[in-house]
């Protein structure tokens, strides 16, 4: 089977950076992808990582280690808009993905 | 235009009825899903239908069905609905080996 973890919350000041970890343990392994959610949203796509490194994306970024089966998505000079679950997400199959139960961003002033 | 589509966003119900929900993407993508998401924001997938070839997740009670008249949309048809279908159900598409997914805004569902 697969299964994900990953902080259920976390907390930040506008302007820092955070660090929102994501550790996996699955039977097959395509990628880890990041997705925000905000409160009555849609999730959105963020990134997607298959091979081992850092993957830049304007203010985020996310890190892959296959070999830890660990991955980060990180944020930087933090805004309120920030403020919104965090799933990462891994492709064991071509066709199949599993999910991490999320992270709850606050982002205070 | 909206990426992908689903309707109604908000279906209320009494247990025991059949209903549906609509999905439609214009992305030309050649993968479709279903997921759900419960109370506790936990996604789970429920199928995944790509070049005909349907794959289902082996949890999901076979009172749910999937159906797709064409590439560009797949349908979720539900029978004899329960209380512990009530969650929001989420349709997406990708397209090959891209790791992106594109959700449509969901689908709220109540029984009563």
């Amino acid at each position: 089977g697969q299964s994900l973890e990953q902080p259920s919350e976390v907390t930040a000041v506008e302007g820092a950076i955070v660090q929102i970890n994501c550790t996996y343990q699955t039977s097959g392994f395509y990628g880890l992808s990041w997705y925000q959610q905000h409160d009555g949203g849609a999730p959105t796509f963020l990134s997607y990582n298959a091979l081992d490194g850092l993957e830049e994306t304007g203010r985020f970024s996310s890190f892959l280690s296959r070999s830890d089966s660990y991955g980060y998505l990180l944020l930087q000079e933090l805004q309120m808009k920030d403020s919104a679950s965090y799933f990462c997400a891994v492709r064991y199959n071509f066709n199949k993905f599993y999910f991490g139960s999320g992270t709850k961003l606050n982002v205070k002033p | 235009d909206t990426a992908v589509s689903q309707t109604p966003k908000y279906l209320v119900t009494q247990m025991g009825n059949d209903k549906s929900i609509k999905c439609e993407q214009n992305l030309g993508h050649d993968t479709m899903y279903w997921y759900k998401q419960d109370s506790k924001k936990f996604l789970k997938i429920m199928f995944s239908y790509n070049n005909k070839e349907l794959i289902i997740n082996e949890t999901v009670p076979n009172r749910f069905s999937p159906k797709s008249p064409d590439k560009a949309h797949l349908n979720l048809h539900i029978n004899s609905l329960e209380l512990g279908d009530s969650a929001v159900y989420f349709c997406a598409s990708s397209q090959g080996s891209a790791g992106e997914q594109f959700f449509g805004p969901g689908t709220r569902l109540t029984v009563l």
